[in-house]
C-alpha cells in the first residue's frame, strides 16, 4: 500500500510562512501527490495536488523532489485559520487514497 | 458549481439497531463515490467505493454495506449495529480516478 510519512506536530506563528514535508518514498511514475487539510469535526478539504512540476493556487503551493520521493507544502502566509491536520497523500493505483495520521499544524498569535 | 451533502450530522444508535446514512452529490454527473471511515485521532479508512450505478467495491469486510440506488445517490447501511462501528463516517466524490475527492460534513455515529 502506498505510505507516507509526516511529522506528528508542528508549530508556526501567525503571518510566517509554513513548510510542511512528507516523505513517499514508495511513489510509483504515476501517481500523483495530493494534499488535504482538516478542521476538528469537519470533512477533509482538498488543498492542492501535483505530478512532477511545482504548483500554486490560491491556498498554498507545493514543491516536489526531482526524485518525488518527497515534497512540501508551503503557506505563504500562515494565519489562526490554518490550524488543522495536514495529509499527503499519494494514490495507491488509480483512486484508493491511505490516510496516514498526518500533521497537525498549531499557528501561534 | 458540485455541492455533497451528507446527513444526519451526528446520530446515536444502541447496539443491533440498524443503520442508514445517506451522502447526495448535485451539480455532476457519474461521479466516482466513497465511503470512508475515521476514528477518533486517526486518519481516515476508505470503506467502499463506487464508479457508477449498482456498482460497488468494498475495501474492508465488516459489517456494513453500501448500495448507490442512483447516479448521485450513495447509501452506508447496517442491519445490526456494533460497538466497534462508532466513528466519524466521510462520502466523497471526484469526477474521476487520480482526481481530487471532495468530502462532505460527516456523520458522527456514536454505538450505546
Amino acid at each position: 500500500d502506498a505510505k507516507t510519512t509526516q511529522p506528528n506536530s508542528m508549530e508556526s506563528n501567525e503571518e510566517e510562512p509554513v513548510h510542511l514535508p512528507c516523505n513517499h518514498s514508495t511513489i510509483s511514475g504515476t501517481d500523483y501527490i495530493h494534499w488535504y487539510r482538516q478542521l476538528p469535526s469537519q470533512g477533509p478539504e482538498y488543498v492542492i495536488h501535483g505530478l512532477t512540476s511545482n504548483v500554486n493556487n490560491r491556498m498554498a503551493s507545493l514543491a516536489i523532489a526531482e526524485d518525488r520521493k518527497s515534497s512540501t507544502l508551503i503557506l505563504h502566509r500562515a494565519t489562526l485559520r490554518d490550524a488543522a491536520v495536514y495529509y499527503c497523500i499519494h494514490l495507491s493505483g488509480t483512486y484508493k487514497y491511505i490516510f496516514g495520521t498526518g500533521t497537525r499544524l498549531k499557528v501561534l498569535a | 458549481s458540485q455541492t455533497i451533502h451528507q446527513w444526519p450530522a451526528t446520530l446515536v444508535q444502541p447496539v443491533g439497531s440498524p443503520l442508514s446514512l445517506e451522502c447526495t452529490v448535485e451539480g455532476t454527473s457519474n461521479p466516482n463515490l466513497y465511503w470512508y471511515r475515521q476514528a477518533a485521532g486517526r486518519g481516515l479508512q476508505l470503506l467502499f467505493y463506487s464508479v457508477g450505478i449498482g456498482q460497488i467495491s468494498s475495501e474492508v469486510p465488516q459489517n456494513l454495506s453500501a448500495s448507490r440506488p442512483q447516479d448521485r445517490q450513495f447509501i452506508l447501511s447496517s442491519k445490526k449495529l456494533l460497538l466497534s462501528d462508532s466513528g466519524f463516517y466521510l462520502c466523497a466524490w471526484s469526477v474521476k480516478d487520480n482526481q481530487p475527492q471532495h468530502f462532505g460534513d460527516g456523520t458522527r455515529l456514536s454505538i450505546l
